[in-house]
């Protein structure tokens, strides 16, 4: 079955930097993009960007231009999210999502589990 | 960016009844060439990632029940549960992929 395993709970401090990992199993890895989704505490989804598993290409929202760094790797099926300059306000839940397919774009049919990154002093 | 905005805010309705939920973009998410609309719905549960129900405004994704469905176009969308179940107690969003892609702030959903 398909499935998307994040790395677990992180805190950090203010300007810090985190690292969220992202396992994926269960399809052919370079068919869908993975997009990263962050979620703040009693808050709607918030986009953070997408990167082509095949190619490696990234879209970022221009928000998170500059301090968001999508990665892949081929080998190991897995994707990485690395959020620098970290604040109080991106305390949050961190997802991973898959792209459903290509034809429909950014929309994500598979999540992982969720990682909880807190920044605290 | 696209602001989608959701009402109301949160609804309680009784077992077996209707519950209805609107979403309205700030701009059109209907792409003149294919004559889709950029719209999906989410479901979510506490504790869990949210849930795809509904895409292209209209279309149930594989194994959600009927009782989901989705209407409207251009900037102004629907979702309705036609027979309120017990396990559809979540929070849902609206959410647009046509451009940089934006949630709605959400809907809670509960038992009356």
């Amino acid at each position: 079955q398909i499935q998307l395993v994040q790395s677990g709970g992180e805190v950090k401090k203010p300007g810090a930097s985190v690292t969220v990992s992202c396992k994926a199993s269960g399809y052919t890895f370079t068919s869908h993009g993975i997009n990263w989704v962050r979620q703040a505490p009693g808050q709607g989804p918030e986009w953070m960007g997408w990167i082509s598993a095949n190619n490696g290409n990234t879209n970022y929202p221009q928000k998170f231009q500059g301090r968001v760094t999508l990665t892949r790797d081929t080998s190991t099926s897995a994707a990485s999210m690395e959020l620098r300059s970290l604040r109080s306000d991106d305390t949050a839940v961190y997802y991973c999502a898959r792209d459903r397919d290509f034809l429909t774009g950014y929309l994500f049919d598979f999540w992982g589990q969720g990682t909880l990154v807190t920044v605290s002093s | 960016d696209i602001v989608m905005t959701q009402s109301p805010d949160s609804l309680a309705v009784s077992l077996g009844e209707r519950a209805t939920i609107n979403c309205n973009s700030s701009q059109s998410v209907l792409y003149s060439s294919n004559n889709k609309n950029y719209l999906a719905w989410y479901q979510q549960k506490p504790g869990q990632p949210p849930k795809l129900l509904i895409y292209w405004a209209s279309a149930r994704e594989s194994g959600v029940p009927d009782r989901f469905s989705g209407s409207g176009s251009g900037t102004d969308f629907t979702l309705t549960i036609s027979s309120l179940q017990a396990e559809d107690v979540a929070v849902y969003y609206c959410y647009q992929y046509y451009t940089s892609p934006t949630f709605g702030q959400g809907t809670k959903v509960e038992i009356k």
